[in-house]
């Protein structure tokens, strides 16, 4: 079975400032790794995927993450943080690959906060 | 498009009594997986429907049951009601059972008391 770390409970950031959320998943087998933010009061939505190819995956809001075999993580980062990407990040694994019908495994979330 | 839509937004049940939670998938999707969220936590997965079919079941009871149409929006249900169900419920869609892309609805917020 998977499971997902997300070590930091909560992260303040100030405004314009760079951000790493970080995530570690356990697993014997090769797996799919994903990104989900949720507004308040709001479900997720997906910010970006790993399933093959390059280990760096980019969203189309400056967000990048990279996936990291030998050290089981897929930390997501961000240069430069701006007050609308408070919300809740939750890291996600998906497995194993090829295999059949599957739900996805979450961590119990990072809430950023910015600061102005 | 309207998305993944969920029904009702919000409700509260009395310990011991049934509730069925509705959700309408994205237009294309055939796959629908529930999920618990508790208050702080991450979801937690329930189960998953693809041809009206339970096909993927999470560490849950068997208090909670689902269905899925031939339209495949989706139906929860849980019988006797705990005050620990009390619980974000989300329900998420996708066009392949293996989720490489799961669309979430809203939300349905249960309340026991």
């Amino acid at each position: 079975a998977q499971s997902v770390t997300q070590l930091d409970s909560q992260v303040p950031v100030f405004e314009e400032a760079p951000v790493e959320l970080r995530c570690n998943y356990s697993s014997s087998v090769s797996v799919y790794l994903f990104w989900y933010v949720q507004y308040p009061n709001q479900g997720l939505q997906l910010l970006l995927k790993y399933l093959s190819g390059s280990t760096l995956v980019e969203s189309i809001n400056g967000f990048e993450a990279e996936f990291n075999k030998s050290q089981t993580s897929f930390h997501l980062r961000k240069p430069s943080v701006h007050i609308s990407d408070t919300a809740e990040y939750f890291c996600a694994v998906l497995g194993p690959t090829g295999g059949g019908a599957d739900g996805l495994t979450f961590g119990k979330g990072t809430h950023l906060i910015i600061q102005p | 498009d309207a998305g993944v839509t969920q029904s009702p937004t919000h409700l509260i049940k009395t310990r011991g009594q049934q509730v069925t939670l509705r959700c309408s998938p994205k237009s294309g999707h055939d796959t629908v997986s529930w999920y618990q969220q508790a208050l702080g936590q991450g979801p937690q997965f329930i189960f998953q429907y693809y041809e009206e079919e339970e096909r993927q079941r999470g560490n849950f009871p068997d208090r909670f049951s689902g269905h899925q149409f031939p339209n495949y929006s989706s139906e929860l249900n849980v019988n006797a009601l705990l005050l620990g169900d009390s619980a974000l419920y989300l329900c998420a869609s996708s066009w392949d059972s293996m989720n490489t892309e799961a669309f979430f609805g809203q939300g349905t917020r249960l309340t026991v008391v």
